[in-house]
């Protein structure tokens, strides 16, 4: 079936270090895939998205690449802040009629100053 | 900015209690969604809502659960005799269009059965 597996958190970083988030998927055909970002007391939000392979969705200085040779679409940052703190979630959503969503489990991730 | 809410931010409840969790969408939306999380698992899609009816739902959505929009604005979920696995934070969301666009998605609701 059609699955996403994220890396296992908390991940904590220093103010300005790198970070990546793994992010590996199963399905058939051609998903699309996005992050999506949960910052304290709000709900989830739309961070980047790609939709088709080889595609870069970037958004506030993330970035992530949709390679289908790995099944991956790993996050990454140069520099984070610890404004970045918050739970990111990768999901995909299979092509075709669908409506539905396939997220993974979230990685916490805090920033330290 | 337009915005999904959800109500109530909490709701405690005894096993075989009714629960309606309340959602908003946003005005112009069309694709209207319920996932939950159980804590330390995956996010889970339960129901996707479109046209004043159910367009997809998976497993968990059994004859436990149902969704209605009432009226123009508000999007409910049921859980009709609650059970302690229903635990969960549940989230309620929209979308524009059922393609690759954005969902838009609520605070949460955080049930907690006991």
């Amino acid at each position: 079936g059609n699955s996403v597996t994220q890396m296992e958190g908390p991940v904590t970083l220093s103010e300005e270090a790198f970070l990546t988030i793994n992010c590996t998927y199963t399905a058939t055909g051609y998903p699309s895939l996005f992050w999506y970002v949960q910052y304290p007391g709000e709900g989830l939000q739309l961070l980047l998205k790609a939709t088709k392979a080889d595609d870069k969705g970037s958004n506030k200085g993330f970035e992530a690449t949709y390679r289908k040779e790995t099944t991956s679409f790993h996050l990454e940052k140069g520099s984070v802040q610890v404004s970045d703190s918050a739970v990111y979630f990768c999901a995909l959503k299979r092509e075709g009629g669908t409506y539905k969503y396939i997220f993974g489990t979230g990685t916490r991730l805090k920033v330290l100053a | 900015e337009p915005e999904v809410t959800q109500t109530p931010s909490h709701q405690v409840t005894q096993m075989g209690q009714e629960v309606i969790l309340r959602c908003v969408p946003i005005s112009n939306h069309l694709y209207f969604y319920w996932y939950r999380q159980i804590l330390g698992q995956k996010v889970e899609f339960l129901v996707s809502f479109y046209n004043n009816e159910i367009s997809e739902k998976s497993e968990i959505f059994d004859d436990q659960f149902s969704v209605e929009r009432p009226d123009g604005s508000n999007f409910t979920l049921k859980i009709r005799s609650t059970k302690l696995e229903d635990s969960a934070m549940y989230f309620c969301a929209s979308s524009v269009d059922r393609g690759t666009g954005e969902l838009f998605f609520g605070e949460g609701s955080r049930l907690t059965v006991l």
